[in-house]
């Protein structure tokens, strides 16, 4: 039973223009959310993270948002850059220190030069 | 900082022999270390959750005796696949955490096991 769910297995992006990244979840117990970002043959490394309290959160040329009576969570990216190509998670947890993350299935994003 | 690293990076095996997959986080101590089995197509999945010195807390669906969990010191945690299967062929990848600084969980690069 897939709780994390990103729909878009591919994207490709013009570079400068915006990437956005979706992200659906389904238990109404999730409060903290988080994007990893993972280059070929190197493991996930953490993006930005946003707690439900919140409906955006922004870093620089990432920024998250979040609909909590959707379920659904996006990043957005902008401009994009080609450095930007690469596989996005989206995962979700009860409460920041929890142990188990749900990941989603993973969004390929290429940024065309 | 917080680098973890995973050996081998991909290893081939006979059915029924075992494999160890080592997972170190390398300038950190890590208080928990988990392990993480991706199937292709599928999302990264929770295995194991592990503290050092303690056994490890596995999910369900999950058979201990078959994954075989040892977190011996804050920076180092091993995995054993006994008696692995052609099922059991998938990638394998372990986080770390830290915990004082932050709950950040830290992953390391992943092992693709296949088993003939």
């Amino acid at each position: 039973d897939q709780q994390v769910k990103q729909n878009s297995p591919s994207l490709s992006v013009q570079e400068g223009r915006i990437s956005i990244l979706n992200c659906d979840y389904t238990n109404s117990m999730f409060d903290y959310f988080l994007w990893y970002k993972k280059y070929p043959a190197e493991g996930p490394t953490f993006l930005i993270s946003i707690s439900s309290i919140k409906d955006k959160n922004e870093d620089g040329r990432f920024t998250v948002f979040l609909n909590k009576s959707a379920k659904h969570l996006s990043l957005h990216i902008v401009p994009s850059q080609p450095g930007d190509s690469a596989v996005y998670f989206c995962a979700a947890s009860e409460g920041t220190g929890a142990n188990n993350l749900f990941f989603g299935t993973g969004t390929r994003l290429t940024v065309i030069p | 900082g917080a680098v973890v690293s995973q050996h081998p990076s991909w290893v081939i095996c006979k059915s029924g022999t075992s494999v160890k997959i080592e997972c170190r986080s390398l300038d950190f101590q890590a208080t928990t270390m988990f392990w993480y089995r991706q199937f292709p197509k599928q999302s990264l999945m929770l295995m194991a959750t592990s503290n050092e010195g303690s056994k490890a807390t596995y999910e369900q669906g999950v058979e201990k005796d078959k994954f075989l969990i040892n977190h011996a010191s804050l920076t180092l945690s091993t995995l054993t696949v006994t008696s692995a299967h052609p099922e059991d062929s998938s990638f394998y990848i372990c986080s770390a955490r830290e915990q004082v600084i932050s709950d950040e969980q830290y992953f390391g690069p992943g092992t693709r096991l296949t088993v003939t």
